[in-house]
């Protein structure tokens, strides 16, 4: 599974748009970018994923570009129940086991 | 209400005993993972079960056992045998193995004195 990089920690203030971003540039044709969260001291939580056209959720959206090396989570309003650790994970689509590899992710508070 | 249930949120036990997580899920899901996260980490994969009474090593099995007897439930024992146990324990269940949404209980947090 591709490797991916993301920025240790961002700060949005509530209402506004947070912009979390990810670059998975080894990505292959055939790996699919996910976005799970994880609020403090709880389980992890799917949010969305996507493989190359943009996808849009109740919670989020995902813009992919163009080449895939890079992608974007989207939540539009965000809120005081947003605070969490956000985690950018490609996997692969055939012989997997499933597992998901979980990096550092993007710590996101947001703010009053 | 469906979903992932793991007791107890809180376990303690003394250096040398075994211990079990419990972990009971409700959605129908074939496949269930056991993971452990360690402080500021990622989540790493101890086992996971694609069908009753089928399981197999993830990266870090060992010392670690696990049971499948249930479609429902899929116990993680923390062995004497392994040399860190302190940590988070998540559960997880989804619809496969592969590509599938993966639902998390709340986690059991495992404090070895």
């Amino acid at each position: 599974d591709a490797k991916t990089t993301q920025p240790t920690s961002m700060d949005c203030a509530e209402g506004r748009a947070a912009n979390l971003p990810c670059n998975h540039s080894t990505i292959s044709g055939n790996e699919y970018v996910y976005w799970y969260r994880q609020i403090h001291s709880q389980g992890p939580q799917y949010i969305i994923h996507g493989l190359k056209n943009n996808e849009t959720n109740e919670m989020a959206s995902l813009i992919i570009t163009e080449d895939r090396k890079s992608s974007t989570l989207i939540l539009p309003h965000a809120t005081l129940r947003d605070t969490a650790v956000y985690y950018c994970i490609v996997r692969v689509a055939n012989g997997n086991t499933g597992k998901l590899i979980f990096g550092q992710g993007t710590t996101l508070q947001v703010k009053p | 209400d469906g979903g992932i249930t793991q007791s107890p949120k809180y376990l303690f036990r003394k250096e040398g005993q075994n211990v079990t997580l419990s972990c009971e899920q409700n959605l129908n899901h074939d496949a269930m993972y056991w993971y452990r996260q360690d402080p500021g980490q990622g989540l790493r994969l101890i086992y996971y079960s694609q069908i009753v009474n089928d399981f197999q090593k993830g990266d870090i099995a060992e010392g670690y056992s696990v049971s499948r007897e249930k479609k429902e439930s899929f116990p993680l024992t923390v062995t004497s045998a392994q040399k860190n146990p302190t940590a988070f324990y998540l559960c997880a269940s989804s619809i496969g193995l592969g590509l599938n949404e993966q639902f998390f209980g709340p986690g059991t947090r495992l404090t070895v004195l």
